[in-house]
């Protein structure tokens, strides 16, 4: 079965700080990957979602970037973090040409301060 | 600090109650559309999907209605149980342009037992 690993599970970091938050997938291959941010209360945002190695497509412009140096593996990265980075991130995988169906993994509460 | 989120809109219902959750989309070309529950500190769990070309679709203890003359979509609850309290929220999608891939904010379940 397929299972999706995030880490870690809670961050504080000082404004101005790098961040480096981790993706994992197994049990499948050359899944496509997401990476969203939910801040309170609110919806879903897509951040950046890739088809494959080194493949990364940004929907919104911001501060942070993404990459994926492996198949199952996917990085959201800052080099300075900003008081509205502050949310909870949520990695997600789909099966290859079902883009439609998402599965997500625990997520990581970012707090800025 | 962090900025202040919204509140979520608030469904409370008795246990054994029948739910019914709503949501409004906006895209009049999303052709498939999922609802997810969320617990509190956790990533987003798939519950049902239906595609545009059906109204209604069952499983197991769910229920989802689709009306694209007015786009609304909701979710009822069969039976609630306190294991449903959590925060639904319905996605709209358009096939083959995943870009397309919206999410709602959300309405808050609470099941008093």
């Amino acid at each position: 079965s397929q299972t999706i690993h995030q880490w870690p599970a809670t961050l504080v970091q000082p404004v101005g700080s790098p961040l480096s938050l981790e993706c994992t997938v197994e049990g499948t291959s050359n899944p496509n990957l997401y990476w969203y941010r939910q801040a309170a209360g609110r919806g879903l945002q897509l951040l950046f979602y890739s088809v494959g190695i080194g493949q990364i497509s940004s929907e919104v412009p911001q501060n942070l970037s993404a990459s994926r140096p492996q198949d199952r593996q996917f990085i959201l990265s800052s080099k300075k973090l900003l008081l509205s980075d502050s949310g909870f991130y949520l990695c997600a995988w789909s099966y290859r040409g079902r883009e439609e169906t998402q599965y997500f993994g625990p997520g990581t509460r970012l707090l800025v301060l | 600090g962090e900025s202040v989120g919204l509140h979520l809109p608030t469904l409370s219902v008795q246990e054994g109650d029948n739910s019914i959750i709503n949501c409004a989309y906006s895209n009049s070309a999303s052709d498939y559309f999922i609802w997810y529950k969320q617990e509190s500190g956790k990533g987003p769990q798939f519950i049902i999907d239906i595609r545009s070309n059906m109204d209604k679709r069952q499983g197991q203890r769910v229920t989802v209605l689709l009306n694209k003359t007015v786009k609304h979509l909701s979710l009822q609850i069969a039976a609630t149980q306190p294991g449903d309290s959590a925060v639904y929220f319905c996605a709209e999608i358009e096939l083959y342009n995943f870009n397309k891939f919206y999410f709602g904010s959300g309405t808050k379940l609470n099941v008093k037992p």
